[in-house]
């Protein structure tokens, strides 16, 4: 059973950037489609991207292109996801996932989430 | 900004059945993308609870079951118990863009 573990609350200020852990364990990172999704009470939970075997590439939603980094480092077993950019629009908790084997069924396996509050 | 609709709320006693629907459109559910439905207890992180429209992981009780229809999906849980109370959601994926996943506006389920 893959099991991740993200890091700590974050509190940026509007225009910074913000970067999140997710250590996975019970499973080699490179075998698993990481993905970044978030919730807030405005917008509910949003998909923010995620590694896409099928197109193998990391992809991102609309409405944080140009603004996500998402990585893996496969020696430490830790992804991370970047958002730069920030705005009060941002304040929200941040999870990783993992993507379901065949990738279309869903996300099976979840860290505890990672509070980021972007306040001036 | 949830793509899916779902009822705010729905109620029952111990014992009874409940279902929540979750409807979509010809972007995502509709084009053929399955239906997946998550638990979530306030302060946790989602858990799968159906995933493929009726596929229950393990561990999963067979009180819980799921069904896929044209556009729309829908959870039912038989025999409500206190336990079940939390938030749902269903989710699936859009068609504009590859690996996009779509959420639902969630259901809170009161065991009364």
């Amino acid at each position: 059973q893959v099991q991740l573990l993200q890091s700590g609350t974050e509190v940026k200020k509007p225009g910074a950037s913000v970067r999140i852990s997710c250590r996975v364990s019970g499973h080699r990172l490179g075998d698993v489609s990481m993905q970044w999704l978030r919730q807030s009470p405005e917008k509910g939970l949003e998909w923010v991207g995620g590694f896409n075997p099928e197109e193998a590439a990391r992809i991102s939603a609309p409405n944080f292109q140009g603004r996500v980094t998402m990585t893996d480092d496969t020696d430490t077993n830790i992804a991370y996801m970047e958002l730069s950019g920030l705005t009060s629009d941002d304040t929200a908790v941040y999870y990783c996932a993992t993507g379901s084997v065949d990738f279309w069924s869903g996300y099976p396996s979840w860290g505890q989430g990672t509070l980021v509050v972007v306040s001036s | 900004q949830s793509v899916l609709t779902q009822p705010p709320s729905v109620s029952g006693a111990p014992g009874q059945r409940v279902t929540i629907s979750c409807t979509g459109t010809s972007s995502n559910i509709g084009a053929g993308y399955d239906v997946q439905w998550y638990l979530q207890v306030p302060g946790t992180a989602p858990r799968l609870l159906i995933y493929s429209n009726d596929i229950r992981p393990s561990g999963v009780p067979d009180r819980f079951s799921g069904s896929k229809s044209d556009s729309s999906g829908s959870l039912s849980i038989a025999g409500l118990q206190a336990e079940d109370e939390g938030d749902y959601y269903c989710q699936s994926y859009d068609t504009r863009l590859s690996g996009w996943g779509v959420f639902g506006t969630g259901t809170k389920v009161t065991v009364l």
